[in-house]
């Protein structure tokens, strides 16, 4: 069964700051891996999605990578700012038998950024 | 262009009562997938159907059942309501099944008094 873990759990840092938010996951069969923004009682907002075969994506101040081989990602935030506040949760597509196309996530890292 | 719509937002239910929480997927997209979220933990999956079939399901009761209709909306139902189905519950969409991004809706809030 797919596990997947975020560390760390809270994150409390200063404005302009760059951070690095890990995850990682036990099955490295993955057609892919996303990673989403969560406000409180909000929705998921798709942040970066890296297809099995890539092994980074970025979107302005963001930056994800992918090493599948060893089950890790990382999500960096360059330049941080309070309005980066928010829950930041990582997701993995499987690719095995009949758990296709289900999402596997983590519990998040809860990101606070002061001013 | 519309994002995934989900209705009703917010709902309160009795234990034991019925309820049937809708999705409306991007257009053009034709899987739709359920996921529910208890407060601190990650969105865990319930279903997903694809081109109108169930292509998917989680480790939920029988309790538990969805559709996806013609035009690729979805109904998730829940019956006999236990205290504990009280999430949020979030529907997502994607082009095909697999190996596209997913957009999640903003979610139904159910709480179960």
């Amino acid at each position: 069964k797919q596990e997947v873990t975020q560390i760390p759990a809270a994150l409390s840092v200063p404005e302009g700051e760059n951070l690095v938010l890990n995850c990682s996951f036990t099955d490295s069969a993955i057609y892919n891996l996303q990673w989403f923004r969560q406000d409180p009682g909000k929705g998921l907002t798709s942040l970066l999605l890296i297809q099995s075969s890539q092994r980074e994506q970025t979107s302005g101040r963001l930056n994800a990578s992918l090493d599948k081989s060893s089950g890790r990602s990382t999500l960096y935030i360059a330049a941080s700012q309070p309005g980066d506040s928010a829950t930041y949760l990582c997701a993995v597509r499987v690719d095995r038998g009949s758990t296709l196309g289900r999402l596997y996530f983590g519990r998040g890292t809860q990101l606070t950024v002061w001013p | 262009d519309a994002g995934v719509t989900q209705s009703p937002t917010h709902l309160i239910k009795t234990r034991g009562q019925h309820v049937t929480l809708r999705c409306s997927p991007i257009s053009g997209h034709k899987s739709v997938s359920w996921y529910q979220q208890v407060l601190g933990q990650g969105p865990q999956f319930i279903f997903q159907y694809y081109e109108k079939e169930e292509r998917g399901r989680g480790n939920f009761p029988d309790r538990f059942s969805a559709r996806q209709f013609p035009n690729y909306s979805s109904e998730l139902n829940v019956n006999a309501l236990l205290l504990g189905d009280s999430a949020l519950y979030l529907c997502a969409s994607s082009l095909k099944g697999m190996n596209t991004e997913a957009f999640f809706g903003q979610g139904t809030r159910l709480t179960v008094v």
